[in-house]
């Protein structure tokens, strides 16, 4: 297993365009995190599951925000008629039932949305 | 609700010196972790060093050390013999049992040849 596996790397899209980003976690991992991360600030948490069970949402996830993890095996985040401010890097992470508390990141999609 | 701040947006230092980053976190749990994670340039997130709070002892990995004062909930990490290499951001986080992670603003560390 290689780690947290993250795609499309880059997207850039128009605004009022629907995004998916994709994310497959260490195999073993059963929690899942989503972090949204703006140019010179650190990750905001915006949602995660642990195995399919969404467990929390984060304010900052508006409506135009879902994701799913079917199967408690990969996530989607789709985030629907974008706006330029949904412009970031979209960060996963995973940990582990027996050490929950190290996460592992994934290289991050960056969205660009023009 | 978990915070953590750092209050140093940016940071220098020349080649082999010691450089410290600083951190304060803010938490009512007893029972909680704190991080450093590396952020190099362009590239994935990766974990330096965690303390848990229940240990008094300060945590050290090879060239990384914290310096861990839970009565003033700080949490500084201290870099020896500082490598180009190591220019990056560095987030401080926190994190309860069964919870998220909590990330800090950052520091930028340039590593000055």
């Amino acid at each position: 297993d290689t780690g947290v596996s993250q795609d499309p790397r880059h997207k850039i899209t128009k605004r009022g365009q629907n995004v998916t980003f994709r994310c497959d976690p260490i195999s073993e991992h059963n929690r899942l995190y989503w972090y949204r991360q703006t140019l010179g600030q650190g990750p905001e948490f915006l949602t995660y599951f642990q195995n399919e069970a969404q467990l929390e949402k984060s304010r900052l996830l508006s409506d135009r925000f879902s994701a799913e993890r079917p199967k408690g095996s990969f996530s989607t985040l789709e985030i629907q008629r974008t706006e330029q401010g949904d412009s970031a890097m979209y960060l996963c992470a995973s940990s582990s039932g027996d050490r929950e508390e190290e996460a592992f990141f994934g290289q991050g999609t960056r969205l660009t949305v023009v | 609700a978990q915070t953590v701040t750092q209050s140093q947006p940016e940071m220098s230092v020349q080649e082999a010196e010691t450089v410290t980053l600083s951190c304060t976190y803010d938490t009512s749990e007893n029972n909680y972790y704190l991080f450093w994670y590396k952020q190099p340039p362009s590239r994935q997130m990766i974990l330096v060093i965690r303390q848990e709070a229940y240990k008094q002892q300060n945590a050290t990995e090879n060239r990384f050390s914290v310096n861990f004062q839970k009565a003033a909930k700080s949490f500084s990490l201290k870099i020896s013999d500082s490598q180009l290499g190591d220019t990056a951001m560095y987030f401080c986080a926190s994190k309860t049992s069964y919870d998220k992670v909590i990330f800090g603003p950052g520091t930028s560390l340039s590593v000055i040849p």
